[in-house]
């Protein structure tokens, strides 16, 4: 029962920004949307959340849409380092501790 | 940075044996976490663990699966009988707070022959 639609994959080259969409249209008041990825072999690797504001890292931005329903992460000059599969999840923190997977967007990264 | 830290990285065991994997959570984190991963499909959540006891299951953790944290620093998962079915990636996680980001191991590769 997916929360999130994002595509299945998608390129970018090497030194461009990387723009990722997520759609999230059931997405209720209290929950936030979530990024994290996972390069092959290794574990999840929490990027970046947010509730309705935008938000910046050292590692990416979070661009929410005024209504919520759907999100776009942003990585500022994607490196080869970038290639990996990237999920896009909706959790509200106060109710559920856990997260849940769904199957993500895989990311080449084009030399 | 710190880290969870998972061990062993590759198990190989017989079909039917019991293995424990084992994981060391990030220091100040008090909620713990196994998913796994069958090779080619979707990361899989299995249990959340706080205060000394489960807080919740999937379906897929049954009675062949328990998660134990021995002392202050360890979080265990054990399988009791392994089945084929069993081979996957398994990663511990750990929150400071059930409202904080999630933080992963890079995995326990179970292979059962």
């Amino acid at each position: 029962d997916a929360k999130t639609t994002q595509p299945t994959s998608m390129d970018c080259a090497e030194g461009r920004a990387a723009n990722l969409p997520c759609n999230h249209s059931t997405i209720s008041g209290n929950e936030y949307v979530y990024w994290y990825r996972q390069i092959h072999s290794q574990g999840p690797q929490y990027i970046i959340h947010g509730l309705k504001n935008n938000e910046t890292n050292e590692m990416a931005s979070l661009i929410i849409t005024e209504d919520r329903k759907s999100s776009t992460l942003i990585l500022p000059h994607a490196t080869l380092r970038d290639t990996a599969v990237y999920y896009c999840i909706v959790r509200d923190p106060n109710r559920d501790d856990k997260i849940i997977f769904g199957k993500g967007t895989r990311l080449h990264i084009l030399p | 940075e710190p880290e969870v830290t998972q061990t062993p990285s590759h198990q190989v065991t017989q079909m039917g044996q019991e293995v424990i994997l084992r994981c060391v959570p990030i220091s100040n984190h008090l909620y713990f976490y196994w998913y796994r991963q069958i090779l080619g499909q979707k990361v899989e959540f299995l249990v959340s663990f706080y205060n000394n006891e489960i807080s919740e299951k999937s379906e897929i953790f049954d009675d062949q699966f328990s998660v134990e944290r021995p002392d202050g620093s360890n979080f265990t998962l054990k399988i009791r009988s392994t089945k084929l079915e069993d081979s996957a990636m398994y990663f511990c996680a750990s929150s400071v707070e059930g409202n904080s980001p999630l933080h992963f191991g890079n995995g326990t590769r179970l292979t059962v022959t």
